[in-house]
């Protein structure tokens, strides 16, 4: 069966420290990835998506980059964080290229920037 | 480009009461269609998903949603609330591609004893 995991569960960073939060995903191949983000009673906001190594799907301009190494790795990066960069960070995956279309969630990050 | 409405950000039920979250899309094709709930501080589980076929689907714990083209409606419900259900569920949308969901704001149930 396919696990995803990501880390770390927590995290309190600095105003402009730099950020790196990995997301890998066992159990199939050439899924997709995606980044999402919670702020406090807010929905879930798409930050990137991935449907192979080396491809990359922006969806909201920001301090934020995310990275795709290996067929199953997922990496969100900052060089220097916001204080609105925090929230709790979602990574999912889906089959890459056949039906259903649903999405599956990791545990989450809980960024606090202080 | 799809869009949901979840109605209602906040609801309150007693426990063994019906409980209905209400999901509204917008997609220019048939669409995908999911259920998703989230306890606090974890992911998002699947709870149900709609893709061709029956209109009323059968999802985890109990929860059922009904597909309904005519309302652009997919309304989630459980016939008795139980205190564990106390959490937020979101609805969303596939994408033509499915490569992207666009999910409701959330909607979170509270289970009063």
């Amino acid at each position: 069966s396919q696990t995803i995991h990501q880390w770390p569960a927590t995290l309190v960073q600095p105003v402009g420290s730099p950020l790196s939060l990995e997301c890998t995903v066992e159990g199939t191949s050439n899924p997709n990835l995606y980044w999402y983000r919670q702020a406090a009673g807010r929905g879930l906001q798409l930050l990137f998506y991935s449907v192979g190594i080396g491809q990359i799907s922006s969806e909201v301009p920001q301090n934020l980059s995310a990275s795709r190494p290996q067929d199953r790795q997922f990496i969100l990066s900052s060089k220097k964080l916001l204080l609105s960069d925090s929230g709790f960070y979602l990574c999912a995956w889906r089959a890459g290229h056949t039906t259903p279309y649903e999405q599956y969630f990791g545990p989450g990050t809980r960024l606090t920037v202080t | 480009a799809q869009s949901v409405t979840q109605l209602g950000s906040h609801v309150s039920v007693s426990e063994g009461a019906l409980v209905l979250l209400r999901c509204n899309y917008s997609s220019s094709v048939p669409p995908y269609l999911f259920w998703y709930v989230q306890y606090p501080n974890q992911g998002l589980q699947l709870l149900l998903k709609y893709t061709t076929g029956a209109t009323l689907v059968k999802g985890i714990n109990g929860f059922e949603a009904e597909f309904k083209k005519s309302e652009t409606s997919f309304h989630l419900t459980k016939p008795s609330a139980h205190m564990s259900d106390a959490a937020e569920y979101f609805c969303a949308v596939s994408d033509v591609s499915g490569s992207r969901l666009t999910f409701g704001e959330g909607t979170q149930l509270t289970v009063n004893p």
